[in-house]
C-alpha cells in the first residue's frame, strides 16, 4: 500500500501570503497525484489532478507541482475562503486502491 | 449539472446492518465508475469501494472486505453500499463519488454528494 504523509498538519497565514502545502508519497507515483480542498459543512472539491492540472473552476491562484514521490499545493495569495483541509490522493492498479494524505488544516489569521 | 444524493444513513448497533443509496443525475451513469469514500475523525479520507460502470469491477479496501458490497443499477441512476457486520470504527460520513478519466488515467474522483452520516454505536 502506498502512504501518503502530508505536512505540516495545520498552516495559520495571513491574507494575501503564500501557502505551500507538502504530500510525500512511500513510493513513485510518477504524477498521478490530485489536491482536493473540502471546506467546513461542504463535500470534498477537487482542485488539482495529474500533479499539476488544475479542475474546471479552479482559481489560478492554486497550483500544483511534483512527481515521483514529493508533490506539492501553493496558493499563491491567500483569500479568506480558502479555510479549509485540503487532501493529496493517489491511486495503485495491483489491487486497485485509492488512498488519501491525512490533511492539512489551512487557517487563516 | 452533475448530482449525486446520498441517503439511507442513520445510527445502526454493532453488527447490523445498513444500506446508503445515491441518486445521481446530470451525466451518463453507465458510463462512468463510481466509488463511496467516507470521512471520519480519526481516519481522515479513506475509499471504501468502487464499481466500474458496468458493475463488472468492485474492488474493496481492506478494512471492509467480506461486510460491505457495492452495486448499481444503472437503469435508475442509482448506486448502493450494502452494509453489514457495522463496527464502531465505520462509523463516517459516506461520501458517494465519481471516477474521472484524463487522457492517461483513471484515478480522480471529480464530483461529490454532500455525504450521509452513519454512526454504528450501542
Amino acid at each position: 500500500e502506498i502512504v501518503l504523509t502530508q505536512s505540516p498538519a495545520t498552516l495559520s497565514l495571513s491574507p494575501g501570503e503564500r501557502a505551500t502545502l507538502s504530500c510525500r508519497a512511500s513510493q513513485s507515483v510518477d504524477s498521478y497525484l490530485a489536491w482536493y480542498q473540502r471546506k467546513p459543512g461542504q463535500a470534498p472539491r477537487l482542485l488539482i489532478y495529474d500533479s499539476s492540472i488544475r479542475a474546471t473552476g479552479i482559481p489560478a491562484r492554486f497550483s500544483g507541482s511534483g512527481s515521483g514521490t514529493d508533490f506539492t499545493l501553493t496558493i499563491s495569495s491567500l483569500e479568506p475562503e480558502d479555510i479549509a483541509v485540503y487532501y493529496c490522493q493517489q491511486r495503485q492498479s495491483r489491487p486497485v486502491e485509492y488512498t488519501f494524505g491525512q490533511g492539512t488544516k489551512l487557517e487563516i489569521k | 449539472e452533475v448530482q449525486l444524493l446520498e441517503s439511507g444513513g442513520g445510527l445502526v448497533q454493532p453488527g447490523g446492518s445498513l444500506r446508503l443509496s445515491c441518486a445521481a443525475s446530470g451525466f451518463t451513469f453507465s458510463s462512468y465508475a463510481m466509488s463511496w469514500v467516507r470521512l471520519s475523525p480519526g481516519k481522515g479520507l479513506e475509499w471504501v469501494s468502487g464499481i466500474t460502470g458496468s458493475g463488472s469491477s468492485t474492488p474493496y479496501a481492506d478494512s471492509v472486505k467480506g461486510r460491505f458490497a457495492i452495486f448499481r443499477d444503472n437503469s435508475n441512476n442509482m448506486l448502493y453500499l450494502q452494509m453489514n457486520n457495522l463496527r464502531a470504527e465505520d462509523t463516517a460520513l459516506y461520501f458517494c463519488v465519481r471516477r474521472a478519466c484524463t487522457t492517461t488515467t483513471c484515478s480522480y474522483f471529480d464530483h461529490w454528494g454532500q455525504g450521509i452520516a452513519v454512526t454504528v454505536a450501542s
